[in-house]
């Protein structure tokens, strides 16, 4: 299985900052890597696939990058709806894996 | 708008069946190019992919399961299922049905169900 690692697993921050998470691949994923957003108690929401597009309806303020085994989720001018735990997925190989999950919470 | 719900018994015990189901509304189970798919999150935790099924039948299910696993499809009620045999306190988690899309980019979960929480406890 492709293990997948994020950091850090938590972070705090401030309304209007810009945070970047980062999660590496045990192995090269290409750009098979997805993002999703979740808030307890909810299901996970699709942000980002393939590395860098963001799905319709997704604000601009987030964003994708990397490839091989290195990506990164940035999220510019936070806002308080974006508080919540964010992972990665990989789809290049099954079984699909996730990271463990990094908590974005109010500093 | 393509939604999905969960629904199955919230308790079961230890050695028996977890069984649940997946209604689709807003889209259809036999449109090509989407899987269909089980992702669980114990309390707490990350989330794990349980595996998926295509309009035809054709399953793809996590090794770290597979040998109690069973996802099924009903083309004809617009749903599907999940069964999962001989459980433990270990499978106590939030299952999640989800739809898996496909591009040139790979796959990707974008709509996912509310959720159904079963607990393994005698």
């Amino acid at each position: 299985d492709i293990q997948m690692t994020q950091s850090p697993s938590s972070l705090s921050a401030s309304v209007g900052d810009r945070v970047t998470i980062t999660c590496r691949a045990s192995q090269t994923i290409i750009s098979y890597l997805n993002w999703y957003q979740q808030k307890p108690g909810k299901a996970p929401r699709f942000l980002i696939y393939g590395a860098s597009s963001v799905q319709s309806g997704v604000p601009s303020r987030f964003s994708g990058s990397g490839s091989g085994t290195d990506f990164t989720l940035t999220i510019s001018n936070l806002q308080p709806e974006d508080f919540a735990t964010y992972y990665c997925q990989q789809s290049y190989n099954a079984p699909f894996t996730f990271g463990q999950g990094t908590r974005l919470d109010i500093k | 708008q393509v939604q999905l719900q969960e629904s199955g018994p919230g308790l079961v015990k230890p050695s028996e069946t977890l069984s649940l189901t997946c209604a689709v509304s807003g889209g259809s189970v036999t449109r090509d190019g989407y899987y269909w798919t089980w992702i669980r999150q114990p309390p707490g935790r990350g989330l794990e992919w349980i595996g998926d099924i295509s309009f035809s039948g054709r399953t793809n299910y996590n090794p770290s399961l597979k040998s109690r696993v069973t996802i099924l499809v009903d083309t004809s009620k617009n749903q599907f299922s999940l069964k999962l045999n001989s459980v433990s306190a270990a499978d106590t988690a939030t299952y999640y049905c989800a739809r898996d899309s496909t591009s040139s980019r790979g796959y990707y979960f974008d709509y996912w169900g509310q959720g159904a929480l079963v607990t393994v406890s005698s």
